[in-house]
């Protein structure tokens, strides 16, 4: 158990709603990251952070944006949501074992629907 | 386009019975590894492969890494209704300096009592 913990947990909102996620960690990992997860798509990359106030954006970044101002807290913003934003979104962090090891481990996730 | 392409993307047989996922892609990777996804959860890691050719066995699932470090597989023998669930597969890459994982779109299995 790498201490993460993701709120909340499940979300019902409208469209053009701003929405935030948070990630919360407890154990000073440099890396976060916040995937969406989609049938048929796997988990895809949203953004990441490589340490505070330092993130990225990854290969579906449109229309959310990132916070890190704390090591242990990592946000994730939809600026106006739409329902081609309802999915399952997973916050994760990453251990370096050696040469070619990220691991990752991974919240349990938050269920957001879009109407 | 995915960069580790997964498959059956769907499977479903009866207890008992041995299958075998798929991992592939046309990179090479420094490692590949297995997650397993129980529905309400995220993913957790079950094994990291390293060496080309490696073979690695977690009681009746067993892992390979191909030669050449582009492809993976997963088997297991005498499947069992736990066993159900969904298996990404994952590689790392570094990218602009950035370390990155990205994930095959996943292999989600049902195991029939």
């Amino acid at each position: 158990d790498a201490g993460i913990t993701q709120s909340p947990r499940h979300k019902v909102t409208e469209t053009g709603t701003p929405v935030t996620l948070r990630c919360h960690q407890t154990e000073n990992h440099r890396y976060m990251y916040w995937y969406r997860q989609d049938p048929g798509h796997g988990l895809r990359l949203i953004h990441y952070s490589y340490g505070v106030k330092d993130t990225d954006k990854g290969e579906v970044s449109d229309g959310y944006s990132v916070s890190r101002s704390k090591t242990e807290d990592f946000l994730l913003t939809l600026e106006s949501a739409t329902s081609s934003q309802t999915s399952v979104y997973f916050c994760a962090i990453s251990e370096f074992r050696g040469s070619g090891k990220n691991i990752q481990y991974f919240g349990a996730g938050t269920r957001l629907s879009v109407l | 386009t995915q960069l580790l392409e997964q498959s059956p993307q769907f499977l479903s047989i009866q207890e008992g019975e041995n299958l075998t996922v798929y991992c592939n892609s046309s990179s090479v990777f420094s490692s590949l590894q297995w997650y397993r996804q129980e529905p309400g959860e995220g993913p957790v890691l079950l094994v990291t492969v390293v060496t080309g050719g490696e073979v690695k066995k977690l009681k009746r699932l067993t892992f390979q890494f191909g030669d050449a470090r582009k492809d993976s597989s997963l088997h297991i023998t005498a499947a069992q209704p736990g066993d159900t669930g969904l298996y990404l597969c994952a590689g790392p890459l570094i990218i602009q300096g950035a370390q990155k994982l990205v994930f095959g779109q996943g292999t989600r299995l049902t195991i029939n009592p």
